[in-house]
């Protein structure tokens, strides 16, 4: 299994600002997922961050827009930049074990509204 | 990449009965498919998965089919009961140089009635 903790765990944001979200994990992981979840809706892939490259991005999710680091194996963040009330969501990080083939295990996710 | 559809979107049983979720795929090469129950408030926890080498997986109450030809899989929950009631996400992955993410279907909520 995998303890991924997560920070912060909510928070209330204004328009344009930017917020960084990290993730620590207890193990040592190769990629770690960021994804988000909007109200009531699934979960999206952002981008899949891997240690010592650039994270790569799914279609629709820009590095300008969704900055992450990983600067070792155990730790990414995931930054929201010049948010906009669209982006209130959940954001939630992610990994699986078993050499990325095994269960994908979450945080308890970063709750972001912003006004 | 992989588009996984999943249906029903909302799904109302009574207490007792059993509960099918159904989804399809895309990707003729992912191999394996996690089913995520997702209670109000808290983070998805995978409940079973199946591997592509594999027909059907059962643990007590809970089951899984995969058509690896016909590209879908389903959820079969028997005997349900009210703790059972929240989102079900499917998800399927590769596994493979292609890529090790998850990709979701839009979830069923499940609400089962006493």
């Amino acid at each position: 299994s995998a303890v991924i903790s997560q920070k912060p765990s909510r928070d209330i944001c204004q328009r344009g600002t930017s917020l960084t979200i990290q993730c620590q994990v207890d193990s040592q992981v190769t990629m770690m997922f960021w994804y988000r979840q909007q109200p009531g809706q699934s979960l999206t892939l952002i981008a899949t961050a891997n240690q010592g490259s650039e994270a790569t991005y799914e279609s629709g999710f820009v590095i300008d827009k969704f900055p992450i680091s990983r600067p070792n194996l155990t730790f990414s963040t995931l930054t929201v930049s010049n948010m906009s009330p669209e982006d209130s969501s959940i954001y939630l990080c992610s990994v699986r074990t078993g050499g990325n083939t095994g269960e994908l295990f979450f945080g308890e996710g970063s709750r972001l509204t912003v006004l | 990449g992989e588009n996984v559809e999943q249906h029903p979107s909302t799904l109302s049983v009574q207490e007792g009965d059993s509960a099918v979720i159904k989804c399809t795929y895309s990707d003729s090469a992912s191999n394996y498919f996690p089913w995520y129950k997702q209670e109000l408030g808290k983070r998805p926890q995978l409940i079973i998965d199946i591997r592509s080498n594999v027909g059907e997986k059962k643990d007590q109450r809970i089951a899984v089919t995969l058509n690896k030809t016909a590209k879908h899989f389903s959820l079969h929950i028997t005997e349900t009961q009210p703790e059972d009631s929240a989102v079900y996400f499917c998800a399927a992955s590769t596994d493979s140089n292609s890529g090790y993410a998850l990709n979701f279907g839009k979830g069923t909520s499940l609400l089962v009635t006493p």
